[in-house]
């Protein structure tokens, strides 16, 4: 069974850090690309970043370029977002979802991880 | 970047009704198009991808069609389970974007 488990999100002041988790499990993790969805409370799903299998090549939304980086350890089976400069317009719940072997459609998805930036 | 504008943004239809959402692309995507359902505080789940392919355990009463610019989803006989958020997403151009979304209620 593919499970993908979201972790790190909480308070943090605007300007602060966050770095958050996605562990998974129950599929060759180092073959598929993932990504970083949001949706803010009561708003669409937007896509934030998404990193290949390898680990070589990422990708991110222009909200989110120079501020956040995504990255991997396939030998854990997780996915990071570090999340730098981080403003009110970021607060979210997070969710992780496992691609293709190229950043295409999200077959599955984490249960989120809920980050609020607030002083 | 490419913009995905859903239609309609809500709508209330009665069990057993044919519900029709549209999602039209700023640009060209050819078939690289997937449908996403979100329910209340739950995660998105896969339906459709590439505009007509069904998810793996996915029922048969959501179908989708289109290509370029214009795609449909399709719900055959609307069923109180349905009940959802529904979202297309596109795939031809980095950064992946998502329509705005089309919230489905019973009437």
């Amino acid at each position: 069974e593919v499970l993908l488990v979201e972790s790190g999100g909480g308070l943090v002041q605007p300007g602060g850090s966050l770095r958050l988790s996605c562990a998974g499990s129950g599929f060759t993790f180092s073959s598929h690309a993932m990504s970083w969805v949001r949706q803010a409370p009561g708003k669409g799903l937007e896509w934030v970043s998404g990193i290949v299998g390898s680990g070589g090549r990422t990708h991110y939304a222009d909200s989110v370029k120079g501020r956040f980086t995504i990255s991997r350890d396939n030998s854990k089976n997780t996915v990071y977002l570090q999340m730098n400069s981080l403003r009110a317009e970021d607060s979210a719940l997070y969710y992780c979802a496992k691609g293709l072997v190229v950043i295409t459609h999200f077959d599955y998805w984490g249960q989120g991880t809920l980050v609020t930036v607030s002083s | 970047d490419i913009q995905m504008t859903q239609s309609p943004s809500s709508l209330s239809a009665s069990v057993g009704d044919r519900v029709t959402i549209t999602c039209q692309a700023s640009h060209d995507i050819s078939n690289y198009l997937n449908w996403y359902q979100q329910k209340p505080g739950k995660a998105p789940k896969l339906l459709i991808y590439d505009v007509s392919n069904l998810q793996t355990g996915v029922t048969s009463r959501f179908s989708g069609s289109g290509s370029g610019t214009a795609f449909t989803f399709t719900i055959s006989s609307l069923q109180p389970e349905d009940i959802a958020t529904y979202y297309c997403q596109q795939y031809d151009n980095l950064p992946l974007t998502f329509g705005g979304g089309t919230k489905v209620e019973i009437k």
